[in-house]
């Protein structure tokens, strides 16, 4: 979806270093997550964030933090990038239109690889 | 684990043909939604039905919901080569007040053949 936006879209880093990745929104969503894929895992909620003063951690939230800018750019940051930390990383949205109605919309995702 | 989980987790059907996904999850949800991925792209969501739904309808998509079996399927009827992706059900089990919780499951790779 163009109206969410990822950058890098690819990435390789070594281990130790750290990376940000960005996310930005057109779409006037107040509600931003992360999430990353592995192969035969499905996704995995990393951290989500309801405006921009409140963040709450996912299940894999270890090795990971975040920063919402502001209500279009959520950003995830690796302080020290370890190789199991390779993954497809996605940013998501949401339309809050009432409790139990949120759907998703996704980036088209950043491929992380940490050597 | 609450996580929803797909079945089959791959099916390989001819053009024309139906496909058919079921999602089977654990604990009561709010709603349960599916979403397409195309391979190595960001999740498209399709559907959404509510807790108190039995059956919805979007174009040649056809979703069920049994809560008393707490189980899904998502039907794609005459299908295309387009619509190979992986499909992937998503639950939603939050308490109003507490956090958020929108589970995925582990998807079911769909290959639909010219």
């Amino acid at each position: 979806d163009a109206d969410v936006t990822q950058t890098p879209r690819n990435r390789i880093t070594k281990t130790g270093k750290r990376i940000m990745l960005e996310c930005s929104q057109t779409k006037g969503h107040d509600r931003m997550y992360w999430y990353r894929q592995d192969p035969g895992l499905g996704l995995r909620l990393i951290y989500y964030s309801f405006d921009v003063k409140d963040i709450n951690k996912g299940e894999i939230s270890d090795g990971y933090s975040v920063s919402r800018q502001a209500q279009a750019k959520f950003s995830l940051s690796l302080e020290s990038a370890i190789p199991n930390q390779t993954a497809l990383y996605f940013c998501a949205t949401s339309d809050f239109r009432g409790w139990g109605t949120d759907t998703q919309y996704f980036g088209p995702g950043t491929r992380l690889t940490v050597l | 684990s609450q996580q929803g989980e797909e079945d089959p987790q791959a099916l390989s059907i001819q053009e024309g043909e139906n496909a058919t996904m079921n999602c089977s999850y654990k604990t009561s949800i709010n709603n349960l939604q599916w979403y397409r991925q195309n391979s190595g792209r960001g999740l498209v969501h399709l559907i959404l039905i509510r807790s108190n739904e039995r059956e919805k309808h979007s174009g040649r998509l056809r979703v069920t919901l049994d809560t008393s079996k707490k189980s899904s399927s998502l039907l794609i009827t005459a299908s295309r080569a387009a619509d190979t992706a992986s499909y992937f059900c998503a639950t939603d089990h939050s308490v109003r007040g507490s956090n958020y919780k929108l589970t995925f499951g582990k998807g079911t790779l769909l290959t639909v053949n010219p």
